[in-house]
């Protein structure tokens, strides 16, 4: 079944505006991880945060994640139009499989 | 940076056929690799994990007759999807673990789209 919901299902915002997504999660986790994928392509990962860490940064990402809310934020900020794509969280528990959420898909307009 | 590449990229068949999928880690060895199911606007679903050496193993509701996997090497995983019908067109993705490294990340294929006529 899958784990991660992500919030909002879309998003349109304008070049140089900052970009919020949120996850939720049933289960206990070992880590949670975002990945981007361009339309009719595959998945890039972006960031993996473990259940012991709150926040990552990676460039221009921030992910945060709340294990008592079970929850994780990714914010992009100054996004521009190539970040135009559809965002997933995926949980992982131990080593096993991940979980994908349903995913944003944010636009980016010029 | 590790890379999986899978082929083809996109395939139409005919109703009844079978059709084959390659998912190959180019630069490191995956012990095991993962194949995920894609329907449009919608999230990746995991079919099966697959194993090199062993069977692999089947989510619920998927099909092991009909979505035949091989993991005879390292580096290469096959999912065959027998028999296909209208209802299998969807985009088929893989991803590998590499297996020299801390197992919590996955490396993703470019996924295969297949169009069952």
């Amino acid at each position: 079944s899958q784990q991660g919901e992500e919030d909002p299902q879309a998003l349109s915002i304008q070049e140089g505006e900052n970009a919020t997504m949120n996850c939720s999660y049933k289960t206990s986790i070992n880590n949670l991880q975002w990945y981007r994928q361009n339309s009719g392509r595959g998945l890039v990962h972006l960031i993996l945060i473990r259940s012991n860490e709150r926040e990552k940064h990676s460039g221009r990402l921030r992910v945060t994640l709340d294990t008592s809310k079970k929850s994780s934020s990714l914010l992009i900020t100054a996004s521009r139009a190539a970040d135009t794509a559809s965002y997933f969280c995926a949980t992982a528990a131990g080593y096993s499989t991940l979980t994908f959420g349903k995913g944003t898909m944010l636009l980016v307009s010029p | 940076g590790a890379v999986v590449s899978q082929h083809p990229s996109w395939v139409i068949c005919k109703s009844g056929t079978s059709v084959k999928i390659e998912c190959r880690s180019l630069d490191f060895q995956a012990t095991t690799m993962f194949w995920y199911r894609q329907f449009p606007k919608q999230s990746l679903m995991l079919m099966a994990t697959s194993n090199e050496g062993s069977k692999a193993t089947y989510e619920q509701g998927v099909e092991k007759d009909k979505f035949l996997i091989n993991h005879a090497s390292l580096t290469l995983s096959t999912l065959t999807v027998t028999s296909a019908h209208p209802e299998d067109s969807s985009f088929y993705i893989c991803s590998a673990r590499d297996s020299g490294q801390l197992q919590e990340t996955q490396y993703f294929g470019p996924g295969t789209r297949l169009l069952v006529l």
